[in-house]
């Protein structure tokens, strides 16, 4: 089977720095992304990556490391609509296999 | 453009009734997934498709059906409700092009099985 695990709840505070961790252990691997979602809300699309290294977009950063299966997402000055779920997906196998989600990580973004 | 829409946005079934949740997207999209999420989980995938009149099984596809017989559509049935299909149930499309092309969310169905 597939796994990825990622801590349940976070809470930060306004202004701060916040790194939401992911590690998975799949069969395959064909990328990594992260969505944002907002309680109530469809998930929406942050970041993908398939090579080792750091993407940043804005305030929102995000690593990956294929030897250690691990990827995290970086958020800097944190704001109070930064309180979401974020949700970490792996495309185990080639291009048209559906992303297989982690459990998502709740956000609190406290003043 | 509208996106993936999906209806209706909320329904409440009673135990052993059908219903069809919809969804249509309009960006041309071949990949469509549907997935339901419970409370603290993730997004479970149910049935996707790659095109027309092509459609597969995903982790949890016990007690639904799906059909894709146009590009931009690709109905959920439920035919006989059950309590444990209780969920908020996503509809996503994505383009064929490329590995890293991200799917497109629908805003959901909350269906409640009593």
């Amino acid at each position: 089977g597939q796994n990825i695990d990622q801590p349940t709840e976070m809470t930060a505070t306004e202004g701060a720095i916040v790194q939401i961790n992911c590690t998975y252990q799949t069969s395959g691997f064909n990328g990594l992304f992260w969505y944002q979602q907002h309680a109530g809300e469809a998930p929406t699309f942050l970041s993908y990556n398939v090579l080792d290294g750091l993407e940043e977009k804005g305030r929102f950063s995000s690593f990956l490391s294929r030897s250690k299966g691990y990827s995290y997402l970086l958020l800097k000055e944190l704001q109070m609509k930064d309180s979401a779920s974020y949700l970490c997906a792996v495309r185990v196998l080639s291009g048209n296999t559906p992303l297989v989600f982690g459990k998502g990580t709740r956000l609190s973004v406290i003043a | 453009n509208a996106g993936v829409t999906q209806t209706p946005k909320f329904r409440i079934l009673k135990i052993g009734q059908s219903m069809t949740l919809q969804c249509t997207q309009d960006m041309n999209h071949n990949y469509m997934y549907w997935y339901r999420q419970d409370p603290g989980m993730g997004l479970k995938l149910i049935y996707y498709s790659v095109g027309a009149g092509i459609t597969d099984k995903g982790e949890v596809p016990n007690g639904y059906n799906v059909s894709r017989s146009t590009t931009e559509d690709f109905p959920l049935r439920l035919e006989l409700a059950a309590p444990s299909q209780t969920s908020v149930y996503f509809c996503a499309s994505r383009p064929q092009t490329g590995g890293n092309t991200e799917a497109f969310f629908g805003q959901g169905t909350r269906l409640t099985v009593v």
